[in-house]
């Protein structure tokens, strides 16, 4: 079966830090694969989405994210967070084909400090 | 933002009684789904659907149904709710098998 491992919980951060969210996923042929941001008392919002070409993918708000197929990882960056990047961070994956399901990681939750 | 509307939003039950969330889409999108997102387990499928009636489970089925009698209503349904069940959940649409759009979320508490 699938399945989405994110390896930092909980990072805490100062503005205008770099951040690496890291995210290996479970499964051997062609995936697709997300990124989703959860703003305090809201809903998932898509970050980024690769589904195949250019293995360095950009995102909103100045996010983006690698996908290194021999490491099965697809890890999130952003050069200088900011305060308003506080938030749970998703990683997600899914197989092309079948029904749209998506596995997600346990989440990171990122606080950034003023 | 996609046109997904969760009812309720809130809501406090008691141990052993049926709970229906509903989930309504304005995007005719084929796919709907149901996740509940829990602290330390991310967002874990429930039950999704992939057209009108046609329904499957997901790896956290056990004590939910769903059912979809029209393209832009999805219900899920606790028969006997527990307390194992407070979480709060979120409907999902798609149209492709790729991006997900998310509704507003329903937070569950059963006492």
């Amino acid at each position: 079966a699938q399945s989405v491992s994110q390896h930092n919980h909980h990072v805490i951060l100062s503005e205008a830090a770099s951040l690496e969210l890291g995210c290996n996923y479970s499964y051997g042929g062609t995936v697709n694969l997300f990124w989703y941001v959860q703003y305090p008392g809201q809903h998932l919002q898509l970050l980024l989405k690769y589904f195949s070409g250019d293995p360095l993918v950009k995102g909103i708000k100045g996010f983006e994210a690698e996908f290194i197929k021999s490491k099965f990882s697809f890890n999130l960056r952003k050069p200088s967070v900011q305060w308003s990047d506080t938030a749970e961070y998703f990683c997600a994956v899914n197989v092309p084909g079948n029904t749209g399901k998506l596995i997600f990681g346990q989440g990171t939750t990122l606080q950034v400090k003023p | 933002d996609a046109g997904i509307t969760q009812s309720p939003r809130h809501k406090v039950t008691e141990t052993g009684t049926p709970v229906t969330l509903r989930c309504h889409q304005t995007e005719n999108h084929r796919y709907m789904y149901w996740y509940r997102q829990d602290p330390g387990h991310g967002l874990r499928l429930i039950h999704y659907s992939y057209g009108v009636k046609d329904t499957d489970k997901g790896e956290v089925s056990d004590g939910y149904s769903v059912s979809r009698s029209k393209t832009e209503d999805f219900l899920l349904t606790l028969e006997s709710a527990t307390s194992s069940q407070t979480s709060v959940y979120f409907c999902a649409i798609s149209e492709t098998a790729g991006e997900l759009f998310f509704g507003e979320g329903s937070r569950l508490t059963v006492l």
